[in-house]
């Protein structure tokens, strides 16, 4: 069974202060995405990383994939309120529902941005 | 056009109703996702339709049936469930590109309440 582990899963933070999330796991991910959710609203996706040592920048948001595609981070540089949600990791295991390689997700990390 | 709708986005229905939650998704995309989303958990699997084919049912009560009548819709069927199957209900859809995969795109959701 593939593991996805999410970290932290709680975040509260003043507007301003940077923050990094953690998505780790022991098997090989053919490709990983990040994605925001609303209460209430599905998940929207930020990026997808699919080459081992990529980085993805986003505006204030910066995506990175391990070398070996077992990890990856966001990071948030000078955090608004509006950056308020949370925000979920899913890894796409090849071999796991065939070719298309269906998602699994972490836990999710709440952050909260105070103003 | 990155759009998945999903219908009802509310839905309240009692233990005998018979009622079913719609799909649509018009980005050619081959594979189409059902999850399901208790509050505070991450998205979980339900099923997963390759080429209009069920290829994958997460083991899955049978009063949930999932259908999908053409590439661009998907179903889900709902008779005779019970409260703790009140949820968000996430419909999903990608491409399919071999052993490449790609970024699943989330409709709204259905929130679903059994009385």
């Amino acid at each position: 069974t593939q593991l996805l582990e999410q970290s932290p899963q709680f975040l509260s933070i003043q507007e301003g202060e940077n923050l990094t999330v953690y998505c780790n796991s022991s098997s090989v991910f053919s490709s990983l995405q990040w994605y925001r959710q609303e209460p209430g609203e599905g998940p929207v996706l930020l990026v997808t990383v699919v080459t081992g040592g990529e980085v993805k920048k986003l505006k204030r948001l910066t995506f990175q994939f391990g070398d070996a595609r077992k990890d990856s981070s966001l990071h948030i540089t000078a955090a608004q309120p509006g950056d308020t949600g949370l925000y979920l990791c899913a890894g796409a295991f090849l071999g796991y529902g065939g070719s298309q390689g269906n998602l699994i997700f972490g836990k999710g990390t709440k952050l909260s941005v105070k103003p | 056009d990155t759009e998945v709708t999903q219908t009802p986005k509310h839905l309240v229905m009692g233990m005998t109703n018979k009622k079913s939650l719609k799909c649509e998704q018009h980005m050619g995309h081959r594979a189409m996702y059902w999850y399901k989303q208790k509050a505070k958990k991450p998205p979980e699997l339900m099923f997963v339709y390759s080429y209009e084919k069920l290829s994958i049912n997460e083991s899955v009560p049978s009063r949930f049936s999932p259908e999908c009548p053409n590439s661009s819709l998907l179903n889900l069927h709902l008779h005779a469930l019970q409260p703790e199957d009140s949820a968000l209900y996430l419909c999903a859809s990608s491409q399919i590109t071999g052993q490449k995969n790609t970024e699943a795109f989330f409709g709204q959701g259905t929130r679903l309440t059994v009385v």
